[in-house]
């Protein structure tokens, strides 16, 4: 049973297109994440949201919107994109404090925009 | 921005000791160390955390420098399955608005 899953694994696209991905998570956790994997493997922050709020908007454009219905969802909704998007996104999620709280990541999301 | 910095690459003979170290001079005391890898075309996950003490589980130990600003992870007998990029990170901040700042990785190759 996978702990933290996203939708599509795979999603390749136009320049100008409007794409969403989905994160889930079945661990109870009340933070989660979403990082950017670019070309040269760096992975940087995009948001991060506890218990349905965000929590951190680490400067990114307003093409990129997540939404977090309830606290085991987290999905990226990316208007207008761009050749730049292009990367792979991953979804975390983490408790929000005590003792154990390393981050668990998904398999990933490899955006494509040509 | 928190930042640590690692080794590119680094080369180990199977079933030897590795040790990754990882420079992150601008910790503040708060700062945790985390040490995540990443598999080919897997997400990253946990490997060992720890704050100011060394730190022993099934996978890996961690050492931490006295004055915090370096630290070392140690794979006590690599495996080929251990080949990956492993991430040396600083969790920051409070419960609720933690933030995992990723370092730019030392992919491991473990020679048979």
């Amino acid at each position: 049973d996978t702990a933290v899953s996203q939708t599509p694994k795979y999603l390749v696209t136009q320049m100008g297109n409007d794409k969403s991905i989905k994160c889930e998570q079945n661990l109870g956790h009340d933070t989660m994440y979403w990082y950017k994997q670019d070309s040269k493997k760096f992975l940087k922050i995009m948001f991060s949201y506890n218990n349905k709020e965000l929590i951190i908007n680490e400067t990114v454009p307003n093409r990129f919107s997540p939404k977090s219905p309830d606290k085991a969802h987290l999905n990226l909704h990316i208007n207008s994109l761009e050749l730049g998007d292009s990367a792979v996104y991953f979804c975390a999620s983490s408790q929000a404090g005590g003792l154990n709280t390393e981050a668990f990541f998904g398999q990933g999301t490899r955006l494509t925009v040509v | 921005d928190a930042k640590t910095t690692q080794p590119n690459s680094m080369e180990s003979n199977e079933e030897e000791p590795v040790h990754l170290p990882c420079n992150h001079s601008t910790i503040s005391g708060t700062d945790y160390i985390h040490w995540y890898r990443q598999l080919p075309s897997q997400g990253p996950e946990y490997v060992i955390h720890g704050l100011t003490s060394n730190v022993n589980n099934r996978m890996a130990s961690l050492a931490i420098a006295e004055d915090r600003k370096s630290s070392t992870l140690i794979l006590h007998r690599a495996t080929l399955r251990d080949a990956a990029v492993y991430y040396c990170i600083l969790r920051r901040g409070t419960s609720g608005t933690y933030k995992y700042i990723f370092g730019t990785g030392t992919r491991l190759k473990v020679l048979a």
